[in-house]
């Protein structure tokens, strides 16, 4: 069970989209509908912003938006805002009830 | 609202174990369908599922800290338990507990409600 890869960082201006991408295998990612996505601001627990690849939870704005293609998810990020700068993870199911995080994508909001 | 919080020591020593609880309140931990899971962050790097607990006991552990974990219920207490043996400094994070939907729930296999974390350092 291998950590799910993210780029370190990603960056974008207000108002601007931005894409961070989440690489599995057909192991987890790819053979499951079962991806989340959590923000996590400094000194703070992890909050999900996205699950089953392309879900929100209530009170998640509709700004936050993810999809998947073959073993790489994706969040996407649109009309940028200041309070989106944060550390986002994503997760996977990897069969035999086994979880699987990313390493991390450090926003930052120029 | 439904809320969790750890405890336990804030140092532990080389080759000592880890002990920590979390204890649930504003629901049960006897809710169908709810497993309760325990996930760590070192400082500054990322998050690491270490395993998952329902409340009739059933178990399931990453792979990779299965021989060292150990993840227990107290169901009177609204609470479950983790301990780590034969800790190093390599397990020096901030440990979370969270509320983990399972197939039929949602957000299906996504921690939805976290606690604070609490930070174990790991030092003679």
């Amino acid at each position: 069970q291998s950590a799910l890869t993210q780029p370190p960082s990603a960056s974008g201006s207000p108002g601007q989209s931005v894409t961070i991408s989440c690489t599995g295998t057909s192991s987890d990612v790819g053979g499951y509908n079962y991806v989340s996505w959590y923000q996590q601001h400094p000194g703070k627990a992890p909050k999900v912003m996205i699950y089953e690849v392309s879900k929100r939870p209530s009170g998640v704005p509709d700004r936050f938006s993810g999809s998947k293609s073959g073993n790489t998810a994706s969040l996407t990020v649109s009309g940028l805002q200041a309070e989106d700068e944060a550390d986002y993870y994503c997760s996977s199911y990897a069969g035999s009830n086994d979880l699987v995080f990313g390493g991390g994508t450090k926003l930052t909001v120029l | 609202q439904l809320q969790l919080q750890e405890s336990g020591p804030g140092l532990v020593k080389p080759s000592e174990t880890l002990s920590l609880t979390c204890t649930v309140s504003g629901g049960s931990i006897r809710t169908n369908s709810y497993y309760w899971g325990w996930i760590r962050q070192p400082p500054g790097k990322g998050l690491e599922w270490i395993g998952s607990i329902y409340y009739s006991g059933s178990t399931y552990y990453n792979p990779s800290l299965k021989s060292r974990v150990t993840i227990s219920v107290d169901t009177s207490k609204n609470q479950f338990s983790l301990r780590l043996s034969s800790v190093t400094a390599a397990d020096t994070a901030i440990y979370f507990c969270a509320r983990l939907p399972w197939f039929g729930l949602l957000p299906t296999l996504t921690f939805d409600y976290w606690g604070q974390g609490t930070l174990v350092t790991v030092s003679s």
